[in-house]
């Protein structure tokens, strides 16, 4: 069974560009979360994707946005880069979204550099 | 608000040393699950235990084992006979019923362990 996938694996942008990334979860997984990594604020949670719908945001600003298509895959789009969005952006995929009762599988994420 | 502390940031031992790292964790629920994920160098974070606020049992997997302790909160985990390949960095996380803006997982800030030959 393939992994949860995610393309770009590496980026590049100049700050006030906009990126879209894109993660295709375990075939299957209908529930698909992204979290942001950085050195200073570790790991913070983006948000949370099933059936389509958003079910919870973390505490960023507008510009970070997303979407969850029929098939389950995901994307997430930044506007107006910021030098401070410069992190691992990693993907998580699970069956559902119960709450602990299916542990979350992360793909192998992609690493942002505004410059 | 959710929270989840691993105070050791960074760990280094001798290969074949028996290590620790702590995780301690505060939540209001009476239902909460903790995990604990590896991060390679590679950055995929691999899961590697789940447990419930119901099941305080300890588990042993091999050289690693899991000490649940709801009286202090902590759910500490155990590398026994260290070996090289066991340096990552390895998060602690707490998944409540609903997360809210915090989300499915909690993660602390995680403790770097290297392991030299």
């Amino acid at each position: 069974k393939a992994g949860v996938t995610q393309t770009p694996r590496y980026l590049i942008k100049t700050r006030g560009q906009q990126v879209t990334l894109s993660c295709s979860p375990i075939s299957g997984h209908r529930s698909v979360s992204w979290y942001q990594q950085t050195p200073g604020q570790g790991l913070q949670f983006l948000f949370e994707y099933f059936s389509e719908t958003q079910r919870n945001k973390g505490n960023f600003p507008g510009r970070f946005s997303g979407r969850q298509f029929s098939n389950s895959r995901s994307e997430m789009n930044v506007s107006t880069l910021e030098l401070g969005d410069s992190a691992l952006y990693l993907c998580a995929s699970s069956p559902k979204p119960d709450r602990g009762t299916y542990e979350q599988y992360f793909g192998p994420g992609t690493r942002l550099t505004v410059t | 608000a959710q929270k989840v502390t691993q105070a050791q940031t960074e760990i280094s031992v001798v290969e074949k040393e028996d290590v620790t790292l702590d995780c301690v964790y505060e939540t209001r629920d009476t239902t909460y699950y903790l995990f604990w994920y590896k991060q390679p160098p590679s950055g995929e974070l691999v899961f590697l235990i789940r447990r419930n606020s119901f099941d305080e049992q300890n588990e042993i997997s091999g050289r690693y084992s899991w000490n649940f302790q709801k009286s202090t909160s902590s759910f500490n985990f155990t590398i026994t006979a260290s070996q090289v390949v066991d340096s990552a960095v390895y998060f602690c996380a707490l998944s409540v019923n609903y997360g809210g803006s915090q989300g499915n997982l909690i993660f602390g800030k995680g403790t770097k362990l290297s392991v030299k030959p």
